[in-house]
């Protein structure tokens, strides 16, 4: 079965740092494409960067491109989020997320972790 | 890149049909044929329902159903029933290389 498992929240203040981790199991992760997505608190899902499956293609969302960087280790299994200069706004609910699809960045994500949870204060 | 535009709820007894409306533009619902609709149920991960457009993944319902005209696309949930409330977002790819949701319709059953 594939899973993804978030791990890395927690509480930071404003103009700090967080790596966020996706631990991949029950695929041959180095075949898929990965996308980080987050939920502020009773708001929606914001799509927030996509890595392909070699790392040759990364995209952002305006809201966090220049403050986050995706990254993976093929070896490890393992996806990452390094956030810096974290706002108030950047609270919220993390996912990782991947597709079964396809590796392109307009695959829908069917396979998600249970999230992790930021909190910038 | 603004949000794709959803109503915020649709509400609607057991049984019946409903219908969530995913507003976007050129660049995003209308330019491509890459729509998805995701449920998520509170305090969980969100789940597809729906993949380019009108295409169901293995194991849900029949009962749900994705359409597409010009720049808005549509879920509609046919045979309502209790587990069916929950959120729902639609999702597109943009010719900006990225991907956006949709504001998101919470779905009570009457």
């Amino acid at each position: 079965e594939m899973q993804l498992v978030e791990s890395g929240g927690g509480l930071i203040q404003p103009g700090g740092s967080l790596r966020l981790s996706c631990a991949a199991s029950g695929f041959t992760f180095n075949t898929y494409s990965m996308n980080w997505v987050r939920q502020a608190p009773g708001k929606g899902l914001e799509w927030i960067s996509y890595i392909s499956s070699s790392s040759g293609a990364i995209y952002y969302a305006d809201s966090v491109k220049g403050r986050f960087t995706i990254s993976r280790d093929n070896a490890k299994n393992l996806l990452y989020l390094q956030m810096n200069s974290l706002r108030d706004e950047d609270t919220a609910v993390y996912y990782c997320a991947t597709s079964i699809r396809g590796i392109q960045l307009w695959r829908p994500m069917d396979v998600w972790g249970q999230g992790t949870t930021v909190t910038v204060s | 890149q603004s949000a794709l535009t959803q109503p915020a709820s649709v509400s609607g007894s057991p049984g019946q049909s409903i219908t969530i409306s995913c507003s976007g533009t050129s660049s995003d619902v209308g330019g491509y044929n890459y729509v998805s609709w995701y449920q998520q149920h509170p305090v969980k991960a969100p789940k597809l329902m729906i993949y380019e457009v009108s295409h169901r993944p293995s194991g849900v319902p029949a009962r749900f159903s994705g359409s597409k005209s010009g720049n808005t696309a549509s879920l509609t949930i046919s045979g309502l029933q209790a587990e069916d409330e929950a959120d729902y977002y639609c999702s597109s790819y943009t010719s900006s290389s990225t991907r956006v949701f949709g504001t998101g319709t919470k779905v009570t059953v009457l």
